[in-house]
Order: C-alpha cells, then sequence, then structure tokens
C-alpha cells in the first residue's frame, strides 16, 4: 500500500551542486505535480504533468527540471542548487473520476538544505 | 488568476469548544474547493472537497465546510474540537487537480 514515495527524506547540498528527488507512485494516477513549502508560504505548485511524455511549468519553476517518462516516475531535477531552494518538497498524484477531480495524494515530503 | 485567502495565520481553541477556519478564493468560474490537513513533519491529507451540488459538504474526522458563492468563501467548521486536531489547515483552489493554488495556512492550536 505505497502510495506516493519520495525519496530522500532528507538532503544537505552545497551551492551549485546538483540532485534529483524521486518522486514514484503505484495507483496508475495520471496526474503528477511537484510542490515545494516554505514557512508563512502555504504550497507553490513548481511543475505537474497531465501523463506520461507530457509536463508543464507551475508558479515557481525557475531552478527545476523535470520528466515524465513513465506513469509512476516523475523527478524533479535541480540544476544547480541555491540557499534560495532550502524548502520541503512534495510530490502529489491525482486522478480523473466520473464526479470531477480526484483528490491529491502527497508523499511525505523531502526536506532539502542548501548551505 | 486563481487565488486563496487564509486570513489567520494562528487560531486558538479550546478542546471541546468549536471551531472556524476562513478560506477565502478568487476564481474566474466555479472552482473545485479543498481543504487539507498537515501534521507536524507529514505531508499533506484531504478533509474534504466541493464540486458542485449540495454548498455543505461532509469530510472525514467530524468536518464540514460550506460553500457560500456570494461571498467567495469555503469556511471550514467542526462542532467539537479533540486535542488531536491540533495540526495546520490548508484551502485549496482549482480547475484542475494538478494544479491547485493553496491558501497559506491556518496553524490550530487546541487547548486543555
Amino acid at each position: 500500500n505505497a502510495g506516493v514515495t519520495q525519496t530522500p527524506k532528507f538532503q544537505v547540498l552545497k551551492t551549485g551542486q546538483s540532485m534529483t528527488l524521486q518522486c514514484a507512485q503505484d495507483m496508475n494516477h495520471e496526474y503528477m505535480s511537484w510542490y515545494r513549502q516554505d514557512p508563512g508560504m502555504g504550497l507553490r505548485l513548481i511543475h505537474y504533468s497531465v501523463g506520461a511524455g507530457i509536463t508543464d511549468q507551475g508558479e515557481v519553476p525557475n531552478g527545476y527540471n523535470v520528466s515524465r517518462s513513465t506513469t509512476e516516475d516523475f523527478p524533479l531535477r535541480l540544476l544547480s542548487a541555491a540557499p534560495s531552494q532550502t524548502s520541503v518538497y512534495f510530490c502529489a498524484s491525482s486522478y480523473t473520476g466520473p464526479g470531477g477531480p480526484g483528490e491529491l495524494f502527497f508523499g511525505e515530503g523531502s526536506r532539502l538544505t542548501v548551505l | 488568476a486563481q487565488s486563496v485567502t487564509q486570513p489567520d495565520i494562528h487560531i486558538t481553541v479550546s478542546e471541546g469548544a468549536s471551531l472556524e477556519l476562513r478560506c477565502n478564493y478568487s476564481y474566474g468560474a466555479t472552482p473545485y474547493l479543498f481543504w487539507y490537513v498537515q501534521s507536524p513533519g507529514q505531508g499533506l491529507q484531504l478533509l474534504l472537497k466541493y464540486f458542485s451540488g449540495d454548498t455543505l459538504v461532509q469530510g472525514i474526522k467530524g468536518f464540514e465546510a460550506e460553500f457560500k458563492r456570494s461571498q467567495s468563501s469555503f469556511n471550514l467548521r467542526k462542532p467539537s474540537v479533540h486535542w488531536s486536531d491540533a495540526a495546520e489547515y490548508f484551502c485549496a483552489v482549482g480547475a484542475g487537480y494538478s494544479t491547485l493554488t493553496f491558501g497559506k495556512g491556518t496553524m490550530l492550536l487546541v487547548s486543555p
């Protein structure tokens, strides 16, 4: 009963380093997205995908890349980490049901610190 | 552009008292509205959602919310708060499921 799995849960980077946050879901959901959560800011959408091979930018995409080669996986890449990217990152997936949009299922989050 | 305002950053309620968390939204069409709860160190869990129909929506853990189009509001209520309800609550609006816009959250503190 995995749901949405994010790895790693914690990561410390130095400025300029690159890394990938992994996200996998086993619910066959079409839609996946990445949010970042900062104190007092709520959750802000970074990138999202409506299906394999299709991605689009959210509210705060700069400094991040995504790809969606399979339905299950939606990795988030930090190209050159900056202290401003210190945050908690959440991956989420969702579906379309007969009654309309389904709920977002969230992973447990990845806490990233950039020094 | 859609937006969500949660006017209260923190709210303290006595255990057993009633609760109302405020949410106002801005959206051009009929919105999809959600309330999520986040316990410390955890991801977000859906409490309830509104798409259409009855404007009073029942959720999990005894929560309900009422959609008022004339006031652009979707306030969350609970008749009797339990200590385990202490958490951060987020209201969200969207036309799609991958592109929700969240409010900044309201931290609920429950006093004995």
